[in-house]
């Protein structure tokens, strides 16, 4: 059975802070996705990860897949209000007609002013 | 170009009853993929649906099915409603054979059971 498992569950942060979210596995994945998802939608897609020892930014937010293609982290820089809602790491295993994803526990985190 | 949209946003059931989700992948998507979202969790994966046969399904009862349809748009069915169903349904399409391209979500389909 293949588990992600995010840390911290939970996190509250004053405007302006930095963070990293961890999501890490004992096994390997095709490629790795971040989401954002806020209440009552459904996730988002923030970024695929593929490669081990990628690195991805997109604006203030900076995305690493590690070596072994198991584990990722998302580190946000001066985090803004606009940066709450529920962000969940999801494994993705690409054979043949198969695509399943598997997600993380999620990160809840909060950004106070 | 419109995202995956799911019908109806909201339901309520009652214990037994049986239910029907629908779903409409994105433009030019052929894979259709169920997922549960319970309160405070991540989504699980339920079953996915390819050439509107299942491909892969995930640790759920067979009370749970579905079905694809020539235009590529998806039911969950599911039977014989548990209290525990009550979750938030996801659905997500993709295109298959395009590598590592991702999922789009849907917004989901909140289902309560009374």
């Amino acid at each position: 059975t293949q588990l992600l498992e995010q840390s911290p569950q939970f996190l509250s942060i004053q405007e302006g802070e930095n963070l990293t979210v961890y999501c890490n596995s004992s096994s390997v994945f095709s490629s790795l996705q971040w989401y954002r998802q806020e209440p009552g939608e459904g996730p988002v897609l923030l970024v695929t990860v593929v490669t081990g020892g990628e690195v991805k930014k997109l604006k203030r937010l900076t995305f690493q897949f590690g070596d072994a293609r198991k584990d990722s982290s998302l580190h946000i820089t001066a985090a803004q209000p606009g940066d709450t809602g529920l962000y969940l790491c999801a494994g993705g295993i690409n054979t043949g007609t198969a695509s399943k994803l598997t997600f993380g526990t999620g990160t809840r985190l909060q950004v106070t002013l | 170009d419109a995202g995956v949209t799911q019908s109806p946003t909201h339901l309520i059931k009652t214990r037994g009853q049986q239910v029907t989700l629908r779903c409409s992948p994105k433009s030019g998507h052929d894979t259709v993929s169920w997922y549960q979202q319970a309160l405070g969790q991540g989504p699980q994966f339920i079953f996915q649906y390819y050439e509107e046969e299942e491909r892969q399904r995930g640790n759920f009862p067979d009370r749970f099915s579905g079905h694809q349809f020539p235009n590529y748009s998806s039911e969950l069915n599911v039977n014989a409603l548990l209290l525990g169903d009550s979750a938030l349904y996801l659905c997500a399409s993709r295109k298959l054979g395009a590598g590592n391209q991702p999922q789009h979500f849907g917004d989901g389909t909140r289902l309560s059971i009374l």
